[in-house]
This record gives C-alpha cells, structure tokens and sequence, in this order.
C-alpha cells in the first residue's frame, strides 16, 4: 500500500533558525512527484515545493528546500531563515500512483511548526 | 477571481437538513476534488471528478453527494448527516493529462458543523 509518514506531530524552531520537517512515503513506482504543502490558521493549503522523483537535484524555492533521499524514500523540508509567517501545519504529498489520470495525492498526517519570536 | 473559491466559509446545519457546498475555480483545470480534514486525522479524499466524469468514490455515505456540471463548479450536497460529519471540507482543482504533475491548488475550505 502506498504511504506517507511525518513522524514529528509537532515542532518549534526560534525565528531566523533552520528547521527540517521530516517525510517517508513507500511505493513501487520508479517515477513520481513528490510535494510539501502548509496550512497556515486561515486554512488554505498552500503548495510550497515540489520534486521530480526521477530529478536528482533536491528541489530549492527561496527559503525552503528539500533533502529527496530516493533509495531511502525519504523526503525531508528545510525551512531557512525562519519567520513567524512560517508558523502553520505542513503535509508532505504524493500520488499513489504515477499512472493515475486523476493526479489524487495522499497525505501525511501532518507536523505543526512553530516559529518562536 | 482568481484561484479556487469555496462557499459557505462556515455552516452550521441540522441533523435533518440539506444544504450544499460550492467551489469554483478559475484556473482552467480539468479535474476537481473533495477532501475532508478532521481533527487529528489525514485529510481523505472523498470523490475525484476528471474530465468532469467521477472517476474516484472512496466510499463515502450517500449523505454525501458530489456534482460536478462543469470543469469549473463543484458541488457537495449534504443531508441528514451525523455530528461526526463535522470537520473542515476542502475542495481543490489540477490539470491532469499533461505527463506533469504540478500538485493541487486548494480553496479555503468550508468548516461545517452538525449539530
């Protein structure tokens, strides 16, 4: 069965600091995408990277990068510079199958970040 | 607009009421989905619409009933639900049959409480 864990529930980091949020998923395909996305309190899920899995360069958007370990099927994000407007839940996602017309993505279950003036 | 647009931003409703829920997205996109968020839990996909055609029902109760008479509008209609139906209701849009996959663009979600 395709899956995707966060096993940190919860975080906080101290603004200007560095923090790595932590994903594994399992699956069989060999090519797929991979994505973070952050739920601020206003609710709106916001897509804040994504990967290629068949790239072997980690995916970078200003502060946030990620740490795409393909034979470990992990996919950790690293958030730079911390601001308070990084405090939010964040999901990593992904298709459970990269022949699925539909794109439908699963979730992890989730880790609360706090950003800590 | 731009982007995805849900409304109602809250409803509250009656065990014995109907009441719908409505997205719109301006984006182009071919493809349309309902998610539900509740507390402690992943969100969970309840129906995927393709090509406007429901290719995914991820069996969900039939109080829970999801039109979609466009690429562009998506509706879920509600009735006779139970107190545990309550949670946050997110529906999002992607552009599918490119070969690309460029993730979701979610709307803002509809909290609905039963009561």
């Amino acid at each position: 069965a395709q899956t995707v864990t966060q096993s940190q529930p919860e975080m906080s980091v101290q603004e200007a600091e560095t923090v790595t949020l932590s994903c594994t998923y399992d699956t069989s395909e060999s090519n797929y995408y991979l994505f973070w996305y952050k739920q601020p309190p206003s609710r709106q899920m916001i897509l804040v990277i994504r990967q290629e899995a068949y790239k072997q360069q980690n995916a970078t958007e200003n502060r946030f990068s990620v740490n795409f370990q393909k034979a470990a099927k992990s996919f950790s994000l690293k958030i730079s510079d911390s601001q308070l407007g990084d405090t939010a839940m964040y999901f990593c996602a992904f298709p459970p199958t990269s022949r699925d017309s539909s794109y439908k993505l699963i979730f992890g279950s989730g880790t609360r970040l706090l950003v800590r003036p | 607009e731009t982007g995805v647009t849900q409304t109602p931003r809250h409803l509250v409703m009656g065990m014995t009421n109907k009441k719908s829920l409505k997205c719109e997205q301006h984006l182009g996109h071919n493809a349309m989905y309902w998610y539900k968020q509740s507390a402690k839990k992943p969100l969970e996909l309840m129906f995927v619409y393709s090509l406007e055609e429901r290719v995914e029902n991820n069996s969900v109760p039939s109080r829970f009933s999801p039109e979609c008479p466009n690429s562009s509008h998506l509706f879920l209609h509600l009735h006779t639900l139970q107190p545990e139906d309550s949670a946050l209701y997110l529906c999002a849009s992607s552009q599918v049959g490119t070969g690309v996959n460029y993730g979701y663009t979610f709307g803002s979600g509809t909290r609905l409480t039963v009561v």
